[in-house]
């Protein structure tokens, strides 16, 4: 199946420095790609969808300023964590839809395990 | 807003026995998906229910898409240690532009 990369798979930054996550899809171009974040023991929660060429659209409740998103390439989506604030460490994923054949698949990177100091 | 409810939180059961997890929205789904994940892993996609009626078999997993499109579940048959994980539904609604929601999972337990 579809690959979807994410790197780094974890990084620990320091309070109010800002943490760059990519997610990229290795055999399929995604001109849309979305970005869920997940506290421990809970629920994917759907941050944002990163669109190529044109603004992120965010989920009620998601500071666009402290999330940036960008989708520069059919195969590249960033998302950065601006200002990091230990309530701001979970565990970040990506994941980009391959569409058609009848099955609207959703393929998951690996994740991204940010910790705040 | 747009959310999926899903029950049970957790399941424990014995090596053996058949587990349910259930998914329910107040709202008509385009479709829903099943997605397995692992501890410490990300989740991985089992299965999308489309139709209204849907019944779909994956070895022990049947799936059910309600006639409706408003509910779903998951069962397993005759468990395995193998089973063990968190189970999502994820719901994808009418205009959402393939926008998954997820429910909230069930965390199933198998003890040997």
């Amino acid at each position: 199946g579809a690959v979807v990369s994410q790197h780094p798979s974890w990084v620990i930054c320091k309070s109010g420095t800002s943490v760059k996550i990519e997610c990229r899809s290795l055999d399929f171009q995604a001109t849309t790609m979305f970005w869920y974040r997940q506290f421990p023991k809970q629920s994917l929660m759907l941050m944002a969808t990163s669109n190529e060429g044109s603004k992120a659209t965010y989920e009620q409740g998601v500071e666009k300023d402290k999330f940036l998103i960008n989708h520069a390439s059919l195969t590249l989506s960033t998302l950065t964590v601006t200002s990091a604030h230990p309530e701001d460490s979970s565990f970040y994923i990506c994941s980009a839809p391959v569409l058609g054949g009848g099955t609207d698949t959703q393929y998951f990177g690996p994740g991204t395990r940010l910790t705040v100091l | 807003g747009q959310q999926v409810m899903q029950i049970p939180q957790y399941q424990h059961v014995q090596e053996g026995e058949d587990f349910t997890t259930y998914c329910n929205s107040s709202t008509t789904l385009s479709n829903i998906q099943w997605y397995k994940q692992r501890p410490g892993g990300h989740p991985v996609f089992l299965i999308q229910l489309v139709k209204s009626g849907e019944v779909k078999k994956q070895k022990r997993l049947t799936f059910q898409f309600g006639e409706a499109k408003k509910n779903s579940s998951l069962h397993i048959t005759a468990t395995q240690t193998t089973d063990v994980g968190t189970y999502f539904c994820a719901a994808m609604f009418s205009g959402g532009y393939n926008k998954l929601i997820f429910g909230a999972g069930t965390r199933l337990a198998v003890h040997p």
